[in-house]
């Protein structure tokens, strides 16, 4: 089955900084790949995701890119804001299964 | 979280009580899931439900079970609960029509505490 895995654990910026979150997967019929982010407390939120059949996709501060060569995807804040702190995930899902597998996460923490 | 509500927010059971989670939504969905978060394990899936009347089993379901009798409803029982089910969990439902989009949306989760 699909297995994915997040670096680094944590990460720490300077506010202004830009980030970046990576994510292996193994599955290579994977055709999904959301990033949520959760915070204290909360629900993850779904803030970005990208399909096989593109290379980038961005919104505002925040990209993915997906290598399907190497399997894998990357998040990309940049301008990050101390608003940013956040625990963020990552996801894939194989074609024709229902299942999203996870990352174990990443502890952002934007310093002001 | 609106759309997706868990009941309890919290909760503290002792070893070899049983309860029950609830997840309810409001979006008219098909599928729905329940998962469990632990420190550095991420987000690990139980089971889920691609429909009302049917249930699969996920990643870790040892020691649960689940009853999909609606649409709207998906629980989770802990017939016997156990240290190691000390968890924050959490409902989602699943997003989109057949082959369209995939995001899952998720409630505020249940706080469970096993002494």
């Amino acid at each position: 089955g699909e297995n994915v895995e997040q670096h680094p654990s944590t990460l720490s910026v300077q506010e202004g900084d830009s980030a970046v979150i990576k994510c292996t997967y193994s599955d290579s019929a994977s055709n999904y790949f959301p990033w949520y982010k959760q915070e204290l407390g909360k629900g993850p939120q779904l803030i970005i995701d990208i399909r096989s059949n593109v290379g980038e996709k961005k919104d505002q501060r925040i990209a993915v890119t997906l290598n399907k060569t190497a399997k894998h995807f990357s998040l990309h804040i940049t301008e990050t804001q101390p608003e940013d702190s956040a625990v963020y995930f990552c996801a894939a899902r194989a074609s024709g299964f229902q299942k999203l597998v996870f990352g174990t996460g990443t502890r952002l923490l934007v310093s002001p | 979280n609106a759309g997706v509500t868990q009941t309890p927010k919290f909760q503290v059971l002792k070893t070899g009580q049983s309860m029950t989670l609830q997840c309810a939504q409001d979006m008219n969905h098909n599928s729905m899931y329940w998962y469990r978060q632990d420190p550095g394990m991420g987000l690990r899936l139980i089971y889920y439900s691609a429909s009302e009347g049917t249930t699969d089993k996920g990643e870790v379901p040892n020691g649960y079970n689940v009853s999909r009798l609606n649409k709207r409803e998906f629980s989770l029982r802990l017939e016997s609960a156990a240290p190691s089910q000390t968890s924050v969990y959490f409902c989602a439902i699943r997003l989109g029509g057949q082959g369209a989009l995939y995001e899952q949306y998720f409630g505020p989760g249940t706080r469970l505490t096993v002494t």
